[in-house]
C-alpha cells in the first residue's frame, strides 16, 4: 500500500529562516507526491506535486520540494519563512486509483 | 478561478438523523473525491466517482452513501448518525487528464450531538 511519514507533529521556525518539513514516502511503483497546506477552518490547499521529471520541484507561495529517490523523501522547503506560513502542512501520495493516503500532518509555527 | 463548493458548511444534527452534504466540483472536472478528517486526523478517503459512476471506495461506513448527479455534483447521504461522525468532510475534484490534482473545497463540519 501507498503511505506517507511525516516525522515531526511541529516544526517551528523564527520569520526570515528557512522552513523545512519532512516527509517520506512507501509506494510500489512510480510515486506521485503532494504537499498540501491547511489553515484553521480552510479546506487543503494545493502546494506542489511530483510527478515525473525534475527533483526540484517549485510551487506556490514561494515553496519547493526535493524528490529524492534514494532516500524516499519528498521534503518541503522554504528558503524564508513568514509568520503567514504558519499552518498545518499535508503529505500524501496517490494510489493507482486516485486516492489520496495522507501523512499526519506538520504543524508549522513560524515565530516573529 | 472557480473552486470547489460545498454545502453547507456547518451542520448540527442530533444521533440517528440523516444529514446530506453537497459538493460541487470545479466547473469540466469530471472526477469526484470525499474524504472525512477526524479532529487532530488526517483526512481518509472515503469514496470517489468518474462520470457518475462509482470508481473506488475506501473507510466508508455502509450508513453512508454518495452519487455523482449528471451535472457532476456529488453528495454524501449519512444516515443513522453517531457522535463518532463528527468531523470535517472534504470534497476535491479533478479532471481524468489530470487525475494526479485534487482541488479540495473548504469542507462541511459536521457536529453529531
Amino acid at each position: 500500500a501507498q503511505s506517507v511519514a511525516q516525522p515531526e507533529d511541529q516544526v517551528n521556525v523564527a520569520e526570515g529562516n528557512p522552513l523545512t518539513v519532512k516527509c517520506t514516502y512507501s509506494v510500489s511503483g512510480n510515486p506521485y507526491l503532494f504537499w498540501y497546506v491547511q489553515y484553521p477552518n480552510r479546506g487543503l490547499q494545493f502546494l506542489l506535486k511530483y510527478i515525473t521529471g525534475d527533483n526540484l520541484v517549485k510551487g506556490s507561495y514561494g515553496f519547493e520540494a526535493e524528490f529524492n529517490k534514494s532516500q524516499t523523501s519528498f521534503h518541503l522547503k522554504k528558503p524564508s519563512a513568514l509568520v503567514s506560513d504558519s499552518a498545518l502542512y499535508f503529505c500524501a501520495v496517490r494510489d493507482p486509483l486516485g486516492r489520496l493516503a495522507f501523512g499526519k500532518g506538520n504543524q508549522v509555527v513560524v515565530i516573529p | 478561478a472557480a473552486g470547489v463548493i460545498q454545502s453547507p458548511r456547518h451542520l448540527i444534527k442530533e444521533k440517528r438523523e440523516t444529514a446530506t452534504l453537497k459538493c460541487y466540483p470545479i466547473p469540466r472536472h469530471d472526477t469526484v473525491y470525499w474524504y472525512q478528517q477526524g479532529p487532530g486526523q488526517d483526512p481518509q478517503f472515503l469514496i470517489s466517482f468518474y462520470e457518475k459512476m462509482q470508481s473506488d471506495k475506501g473507510s466508508i461506513p455502509d450508513r453512508f452513501s454518495a452519487q455523482q448527479f449528471s451535472d457532476y455534483h456529488s453528495e454524501l447521504n449519512m444516515s443513522s448518525l453517531e457522535l463518532g461522525d463528527s468531523a470535517l468532510y472534504f470534497c476535491a475534484s479533478s479532471l481524468v487528464r489530470d487525475q494526479e490534482t485534487q482541488y479540495f473545497g473548504p469542507g462541511t463540519r459536521l457536529l453529531v450531538l
